[in-house]
């Protein structure tokens, strides 16, 4: 029982570089989201996907990027990395979109920009 | 305002209870969730409440809610050291005019438990 798998679970890039963090989910849910956690700070919606085909902005979506490849995988996309952008990266997914379907998150990359 | 607050560190003893408090701050939320997150590990759920509840037991946990000073609380009953960990609660806080909503974390409480 995978859940929802992230890779890579560590990186460290330079500032400036590009990088894609890839999720993806085996129990056939429609929502899935991508959430940053800095320290004291819990975590932030950065996009969600209620479901194939659409992504919405969460709060703090500057200086990313997503995709929903397909209703398993969900990517985010760092285009040009800064060090504010150092963070432990997390999926997650649910049945619908919030509400009173629990969201299941995956273990997190954590990603160092020098 | 908008945050969920948590006190950020609680300290017991193995054996003994745990009260971790978190206040909220939109009295419309449906859903209160309790997650749990150990090094190096993604977030697990450990309970949710619904709105219309006061109280929710499950084994060992203890879920309290306190609609009026919008107050939810997690009582882990003879608490372990496998219990050590960080404790997040979050809302589910809803848009009614554009049917959609986020889940917003509290800070995190790190329960330290001695032997």
């Amino acid at each position: 029982n995978a859940g929802v798998t992230q890779t890579p679970k560590f990186q460290v890039l330079k500032t400036g570089q590009s990088m894609t963090l890839q999720c993806a989910q085996d129990m056939n849910h429609n929502s899935m989201y991508w959430y940053r956690q800095d320290p004291g700070m819990g975590l932030r919606l950065i996009y969600y996907s209620a479901s194939e085909g659409t992504t919405d902005k969460g709060e703090v979506p500057n200086g990313y990027n997503v995709s929903r490849l397909n209703k398993r995988e969900f990517s985010l996309r760092l285009e040009s990395a800064a060090p504010s952008q150092t963070s432990v990266y997390f999926c997650a997914s649910s049945e619908a979109l919030f509400g009173n379907q629990p969201q299941h998150f995956g273990d997190g990359t954590r990603l160092s920009i020098l | 305002g908008e945050d969920v607050e948590q006190s950020l560190f609680l300290s017991v003893r193995e054996g003994d209870s745990s009260v971790i408090n978190c206040t909220y701050t939109d009295s419309s939320s449906t859903y209160l969730y309790w997650y749990k997150q150990e090094p190096g590990a993604g977030l697990q759920l450990l309970t949710y409440i619904f709105s219309n509840m006061d109280m929710k037991q499950d084994q060992r946990l203890t879920v309290l809610l306190n609609k009026k000073d919008k107050h939810l609380s997690l009582r882990i009953a003879d608490t372990q050291t496998g219990d050590s960990a960080i404790y997040f609660c979050a809302e589910t806080r809803f848009n009614g005019s554009s049917n959609t909503g986020k889940l917003i974390f509290g800070q995190g409480t790190t329960l330290q438990v001695k032997p």
